[in-house]
């Protein structure tokens, strides 16, 4: 069974860089069968989708952060990062990082139909954005 | 607010069945497959189902997704006290190319 543990500064300043690290134990971050992800989620509020790797490097962005996101994955340390820049209060919340299954199924017009969920999640992380 | 919409909060006794909903359009629910998690209170959130009603191992039978159209519903039966938390439902937005989530309901056992 896969676990997963964010790690990284629980403060960060207005305008700075927020970067965490997400360290996976019970296997290998190079299986082919998984994505990586970041989600969030601000005080008493619900889930975000921050974005999404694959071991090879591939990634995929939540269009409303892509321009201050930067996700990658280090194979040899079996952990996967997060840097989001340019901080502000609103970037204050709990940032979790989570095991992710995507596929694709076609239905009879052979439209894609796409299947994506996060099966195993880290216990979360809570950064604050505070001078 | 949320892409995807859920009901703040659903209440039922220790015993009953409770559905929750989740509204969304073509583009997401009506076209992709849905997931749906829970939060105990402070706590990680933990996958429920996915693929519209499929249960991981060791999700108990109690709980069930359903989708029909653009709408999903989970469903629980044999309410228990430790079935409080919040539910999420999640899927895939092809024109946003974002997976999005609803802004979750709060289930009380009263």
């Amino acid at each position: 069974q896969l676990q997963l543990q964010e790690s990284g500064p629980g403060l960060v300043k207005p305008s700075e860089t927020l970067s965490l690290t997400c360290t996976v134990s019970g296997g290998s971050i190079s299986s082919s069968s998984y994505y990586w992800g970041w989600i969030r989620q601000p005080p008493g509020k619900g889930l975000e989708w921050i974005g999404s790797i694959y071991y090879s490097g591939s990634t995929y962005y939540n269009p409303s952060l892509k321009s201050r996101v930067t996700i990658s994955v280090d194979t040899s340390k079996n952990q996967f990062s997060l840097k989001l820049s340019s901080v502000t209060a609103a970037d204050t919340a709990v940032y979790y990082c989570a095991s992710m299954l995507r596929d694709y199924y076609y239905d009879s017009s052979g439209y894609p139909l796409h299947s994506h969920y996060f099966d195993y999640w880290g216990q979360g992380t809570l950064v604050t954005v505070s001078s | 607010q949320s892409v995807l919409t859920q009901p703040p909060s659903v209440s039922a006794a220790p015993g009953q069945k409770v559905t929750i909903s989740c509204s969304g359009s073509s583009s997401n629910i009506g076209n992709n497959y849905v997931s749906w998690y829970q939060q105990l209170p402070g706590t990680a959130p933990k996958l429920l189902i996915y693929d519209n009603n499929k249960r991981p191992s060791g999700i108990p039978d109690r709980f069930s997704g359903s989708k029909s159209g653009t709408s999903a519903t989970l469903g629980i039966t044999g309410l228990q006290t430790g079935d409080e938390a919040d539910y999420y439902c999640g899927t895939w937005d092809s024109s946003l190319s974002a997976m999005v989530f609803g802004g979750g309901t709060k289930l009380t056992v009263l």
